[in-house]
C-alpha cells in the first residue's frame, strides 16, 4: 500500500524556520518525482515545489522561492522542505505527494505567527 | 506561468443530478491536466488524469473531457458522497496552476 506521512510542522514566529519530512512506504520512491503542496486555511490549494527522481531538476513557485528548498534522500525514502524566512502568509496545510499527484499524505500544520 | 480558470465556483445540485465543471487554460496544455476530488480535513484525491483517464478505483459516473485550452469534469448522477470541493491541476509547465475549486454543494 503506497504511504506518505508527512512531520515536522508546528508554530513558528515570523522569520523563523521549519524542515518538514515526508516519509514514503509501498512503491519505488527513488523512480518518482515528488511534489509539496500547501492549502491555506479556507482556501485553495497551492504547488509549491517539485522534485525529480534523482533531484536533477528543481522547480519552486515564486511565493516561495530563495526562502523555501527542497530535497529528498532516496536511500531513506524521504522528502523534505526546508522552509526558512517564513510569513504568516505561509500558514496552512502542506502536503506532500508522488508523481503527477497520484497518491498525497494526509497533510502536516504550518502555523506561523507571533 | 498559465492561469487556469475553473468555473464555476460553486454549485448546489441534488442527488443524481448531472454536474459539469469547466476549467480553462491561458494556453495550451495538450491534455496535461488532473481532476481532484477533496473532502473537508482530508487530502485531495485524484480522479482524472490526461483529462479523461478514470484513476483506478473511481467510479464511472465521473468522466473528464477536454484537450488544449478547454476541460470538463462531468458527474453523470451526483450521489450523496460526491458533495466535495473539486481542482483542476495543469501540470503541461511549471510552475504547476490548479484552478481556484468549484463546490459542490446540497441543494
Amino acid at each position: 500500500e503506497v504511504q506518505m506521512v508527512e512531520s515536522g510542522g508546528g508554530l513558528v514566529k515570523p522569520g523563523g524556520s521549519l524542515r518538514l519530512s515526508c516519509g514514503a512506504s509501498g512503491f519505488p520512491f527513488s523512480i518518482y518525482s515528488m511534489n509539496w503542496v500547501r492549502q491555506a486555511p479556507g482556501k485553495g490549494l497551492e504547488w509549491v515545489s517539485s522534485i525529480s527522481s534523482t533531484s536533477t531538476y528543481i522547480y519552486y513557485a515564486d511565493s516561495v522561492k530563495g526562502r523555501f528548498t527542497i530535497s529528498r534522500d532516496n536511500a531513506k525514502n524521504s522528502l523534505f522542505l526546508q522552509m526558512n524566512s517564513l510569513r504568516a502568509e505561509d500558514t496552512g496545510l502542506y502536503f506532500c505527494s508522488r508523481g503527477i499527484m497520484d497518491y498525497w499524505g494526509q497533510g502536516i500544520l504550518v502555523t506561523v505567527s507571533s | 506561468d498559465i492561469q487556469m480558470t475553473q468555473s464555476p465556483s460553486s454549485l448546489s445540485a441534488s442527488v443524481g443530478d448531472r454536474v459539469i465543471v469547466t476549467c480553462r487554460a491561458s494556453q495550451g496544455i495538450r491534455n496535461d491536466l488532473g481532476w481532484f476530488q477533496q473532502k473537508p480535513g482530508k487530502a485531495p484525491q485524484r480522479l482524472i488524469f490526461a483529462a479523461s483517464t478514470l484513476q483506478s478505483g473511481v467510479p464511472s459516473r465521473f468522466s473528464g473531457s477536454g484537450s488544449g485550452t478547454e476541460f470538463t469534469l462531468t458527474i453523470s448522477s451526483l450521489q450523496p458522497e460526491d458533495f466535495a470541493t473539486y481542482y483542476c491541476l495543469q501540470h503541461n509547465s511549471y510552475p504547476w496552476t490548479f484552478g481556484r475549486g468549484t463546490k459542490v454543494e446540497i441543494k
